[in-house]
């Protein structure tokens, strides 16, 4: 079965521009998360979706959002990019037979210049 | 809230050591509790949970137990090997109206040579 997928692997930016990440999740899980991943504050919960609807939201500012397909995979957007927003972004995928684990992608690196 | 508190690195031991990367955990309730491992330039690989108290969660030669007395999940090898080397999250489940999010620690980077 194949793992989380997540598309580009890399990405430069500029301050001011907008950004989307892609996501697709394990065959069969329904539920989509998205973690920040950062020297300073580490990992940090973003969202969560499940059947094209967010469940759970982290404590990001409104520039962060996202979405989901009715095929689970799942897509964030990060609008008037800042220089902190560098950052490793994970997507993890779960449900059917693994139940509450969440299986990760190999991130997204976004470099904001 | 619910917080994960584990021990600061890097750690360096040599080949066949012994190794302890303690976690302690404050929540409402009983999380699940996990350890998933980062190799470099990669994303986190699960590498053992447990469910409730006194579970041990074991995988490729490391171990962890659920101690509910001592808010503990504390991770361990009998014999690194070079090829532990990476950093190693321990995290706990955190459920809020049906969505369950992951909490983690900040990291300890282990090193581990021959």
């Amino acid at each position: 079965k194949a793992g989380v997928t997540q598309t580009p692997r890399y990405l430069i930016k500029t301050r001011g521009q907008q950004v989307t990440l892609s996501c697709s999740p394990i065959s069969g899980h329904r539920s989509v998360s998205w973690y920040q991943q950062t020297p300073g504050q580490g990992l940090q919960f973003l969202f969560e979706y499940f059947s094209e609807t967010q469940r759970n939201k982290g404590n990001f500012p409104g520039r962060f959002s996202g979405r989901q397909f009715s095929n689970s995979r799942s897509e964030m957007n990060v609008s008037t990019l800042e220089l902190g927003d560098s950052a490793l972004y994970l997507c993890a995928s779960s449900g059917g037979a693994s139940g509450n684990v969440q299986f990760f992608g190999p991130g997204t690196r976004l470099t904001v210049l | 809230g619910n917080s994960v508190t584990q021990m600061e690195g890097p750690v360096t031991l040599s080949e066949e050591a012994f190794l302890t990367i303690n976690c302690t955990y404050t929540a409402t309730g009983y999380p699940s509790l996990f350890w998933y491992v980062q190799y470099p330039g990669e994303g986190l690989q699960l590498l053992l949970k447990a469910t409730k108290a006194d579970d041990k969660g074991s995988n490729k030669g490391f171990e962890a137990t659920y101690r509910k007395e001592t808010t503990s999940f504390h991770l361990e090898k009998g014999s690194v090997q070079v090829s532990d080397s990476a950093v190693y999250f321990c995290a706990l489940s955190d459920i809020q109206g049906g969505s369950e999010k992951l909490v983690f620690g900040k990291g300890t980077k282990l090193t581990v040579n021959p």
